[in-house]
C-alpha cells in the first residue's frame, strides 16, 4: 500500500518567507510525528499528534513553527519568517495505535532559506 | 549528557565482517529501543526493535542493558548493502516521540 508522502521535496525559499510543508500519513495511522535532520545531525522531534489529542508541541524550536493535522489525517507545518537555520530536512512519520512505536517515515522535504 | 549517544565511525570494514555498533542513553525512565537504518539521503526506516532479553534477525543480533544504559548492535557477515547509518534509537519520558542519536556510519567494501 502507499507510504507516508511529503510535498514539497524540495524547497528552496528566500529568508523572511512563510513556509508550508504537507503530509499525508498512512492510511489509518492514528499518531503523526514531524522531525527535522539538519546536515549532519541526528533527527529532531518537532511535534506529535494522536487523534482527537492535544498535540505534544514541546519540540517546535520556536513561535515560529507551528503545525495543524486536520481531520486525523494530512498535516501541515508552517514555518513563519523564515531563517537560514530553518534549512533542515523535515521528515513526516505515521505510526498506528496498535504499535505506535513502529513509525514509517515519509521521505522528507528538503528546505532551504537563502 | 546528549540524550543518546552513538559513536559516528566511519566503521569501514570488508565484506563478510564482523562489526558492533554501541548505544548509551541517558533517561533510565526509557521503556523502547529500537536500530533503524538510513541510507545517504533517504529516510530512516526501522531495522529492529531491542528487547532486554536480546534478539536476533538474520546476521543482526541486538542487545540491551538497562543497567548500564547501554545498547548493541551486531552485524555478521557484513554485506556491500549493509552500507548505511545506524540509527540509535529510544522513546521520550512521554513515551510520544523517539530520540534519535545522531548515527553511527558503516562502510562496506569488497
Amino acid at each position: 500500500g502507499a507510504g507516508v508522502s511529503q510535498s514539497p521535496s524540495n524547497k528552496v525559499t528566500e529568508k523572511g518567507k512563510d513556509v508550508e510543508l504537507r503530509c499525508d500519513p498512512i492510511s489509518g495511522h492514528t499518531a503523526l510525528y514531524w522531525y527535522r535532520q539538519s546536515l549532519g545531525q541526528g533527527l529532531e522531534f518537532l511535534i506529535y499528534f494522536q487523534g482527537n489529542s492535544a498535540p505534544d508541541k514541546s519540540g517546535l524550536p520556536s513561535d515560529r513553527f507551528s503545525a495543524e493535522r486536520t481531520g486525523g489525517s494530512v498535516s501541515t507545518l508552517t514555518i513563519q519568517r523564515t531563517q537560514q537555520e530553518d534549512s533542515a530536512v523535515y521528515l513526516c512519520a505515521s505510526s498506528p495505535l496498535t504499535s505506535r512505536e513502529t513509525q514509517y517515515f515519509g521521505p522528507g522535504t528538503r528546505l532551504l532559506v537563502l | 549528557r546528549k540524550e543518546v549517544e552513538q559513536d559516528p565511525g566511519p566503521f569501514n570494514v570488508p565484506e563478510g565482517a564482523t562489526v558492533a555498533f554501541n548505544c548509551t542513553y541517558s533517561n533510565s525512565a526509557s521503556q523502547s529501543f529500537f536500530w533503524y537504518r538510513q541510507d545517504c539521503r533517504k529516510e530512516p526506516k526501522l531495522l529492529m526493535s531491542v528487547y532486554s532479553s536480546g534478539n536476533e534477525d538474520g546476521r543482526f543480533t541486538a542487545q540491551l542493558n538497562r543497567a548500564s544504559q547501554y545498547i548493541s548492535l551486531l552485524i555478521r557477515d557484513s554485506k556491500l548493502s549493509d552500507s548505511a547509518t545506524y540509527l540509535c534509537v529510544v522513546n521520550n519520558q512521554a513515551g510520544t516521540a523517539l530520540i534519535f542519536g545522531k548515527g553511527t556510519t558503516l562502510s562496506v567494501s569488497s
